[in-house]
This record gives C-alpha cells, sequence and structure tokens, in this order.
C-alpha cells in the first residue's frame, strides 16, 4: 500500500536555524506531493505543492521543498526558521491516476522553535 | 484562498446518540469533499470521499452504515456518526476540492462521546 513517511516526529529549533523536514512516499507512479501546515488551534493550511516542472517549489512564508524523484523525497526546507513556525507540519501524497486524487497524509512533524 | 467551514467546532454526545457535522466551503463550489479522521499524535486518514449528487466512496475499514455521508449540495456535505460510541471519539477534518483540484481543509471538529 501507498504511504507516506515523515522521519521525525518532534523538531526543536531555537530562531534562526535552518529547517529540513524529511518525508518520503512509496509509490512507483506519478505523485503530487503537498506540505501543510496547522497553527496551534487552527486548521491545515497548504504550504507548497508539486505538480510538474521545477522539482524545487517555493511556498508561502519562506518554505521550499525539493522534490527529488530517485529518492522519492520531497523534504521541506527553511533558511532561518521564526518564533511563529511553531507547528505541526504535514507532508501528502496524491496518487495520479488514483482514486479521485485522495491524499496520504504522513503522520506530521511537531516543530518547537524557541525564541 | 478559499474557505471551508466545519459546524460544530466541537460535540460531546452521550453514548448511543447521533452526530451530525456539517462542512461547507464558503466562497468555490466543491464537486467533491473529502472527510478525514485525526487521532491523537497521529496523521489524518481518509474516512471517506464524498460526491455531489452521488454515493460517497468509503475507504476500507470505514463503515458507511455508521458514519453517514451527504453531499446534497455544491457548498455542503454532512457526516452522521450514527450510534455514537466512546471509541468514536475523534477530530473530524473535512477537505474541499475546488476546480483547480487543491483541497482546502476545514477547522475541525472534536468529537467526544461518553
Amino acid at each position: 500500500a501507498q504511504s507516506v513517511s515523515q522521519h521525525n516526529h518532534h523538531v526543536i529549533l531555537s530562531e534562526a536555524a535552518s529547517l529540513e523536514l524529511g518525508c518520503n512516499y512509496s509509490y512507483g507512479g506519478t505523485v503530487n506531493l503537498f506540505w501543510y501546515v496547522q497553527y496551534p488551534g487552527q486548521h491545515l493550511q497548504l504550504l507548497l505543492k508539486y505538480f510538474s516542472g521545477d522539482p524545487l517549489v517555493k511556498g508561502i512564508k519562506g518554505f521550499e521543498a525539493e522534490f527529488i524523484k530517485s529518492k522519492f523525497s520531497f523534504n521541506l526546507r527553511k533558511p532561518s526558521v521564526q518564533w511563529s513556525d511553531t507547528a505541526e507540519y504535514f507532508c501528502a501524497v496524491s496518487l495520479i491516476g488514483g482514486s479521485q486524487g485522495n491524499l496520504i497524509f504522513g503522520k506530521g512533524t511537531k516543530l518547537s522553535v524557541k525564541p | 484562498g478559499a474557505v471551508v467551514s466545519q459546524h460544530p467546532s466541537w460535540v460531546i454526545c452521550k453514548s448511543g446518540t447521533s452526530v451530525k457535522i456539517e462542512c461547507r466551503s464558503l466562497d468555490f463550489q466543491a464537486t467533491t469533499m473529502f472527510w478525514y479522521r485525526q487521532f491523537p499524535k497521529q496523521s489524518l486518514m481518509l474516512m471517506a470521499t464524498s460526491n455531489e449528487g452521488s454515493k460517497a466512496t468509503y475507504e476500507q475499514g470505514v463503515e458507511k452504515d455508521k458514519f453517514l455521508i451527504n453531499h446534497a449540495s455544491l457548498t455542503l456535505s454532512t457526516l452522521t456518526v450514527t450510534s455514537a460510541h466512546p471509541e468514536d471519539s475523534s477530530f473530524y477534518i473535512c477537505s474541499a476540492r475546488s476546480s483547480s483540484r487543491e483541497q482546502f481543509f476545514g477547522p475541525g471538529t472534536r468529537l467526544t462521546v461518553l
């Protein structure tokens, strides 16, 4: 079965530190890739997405992610985190040709940024 | 961005009662809406896909008679948890897919069954 793995359950960083959250998926076909963020008490919001083209995708709030097809990875990065980035981050995959484009989510990574 | 609302945001009910959760796309039409369930410290698990005007498609292991889904219009889908039990306590999240195929998520509904 297709799955999405996020390697870190909880990441703690100080402000201005660089961030990289890992995401790997298991599916041999074509995929769309997403990163969602859930701030405390709020709903899921789309950070960025990859459908095709340039594998380096830039999203909102200074986040970017790189799709490496050979590694089945879509890691999220930010050069310098801020306290306001404290949230839970979910990687998700949508299978092209899959049933109605359902999203398969990873378990999430909680990011805590210390001021 | 597009806005999706859910009502209620939290509900407490007695075991054996039924609870209805509404999901609305406020500023766009959504032919497809999705219902997810999220357990503490776990990922969102897709329960069912709701299509306007047709029967919902349930994921394996989800009881369609227990989780009734109705997608009566292009802006409203409802999930009814019938004869709720404590093990149904969870966080239920809906999403609505726009014409650009992007999914927008609601804020979720916390269900507690006593």
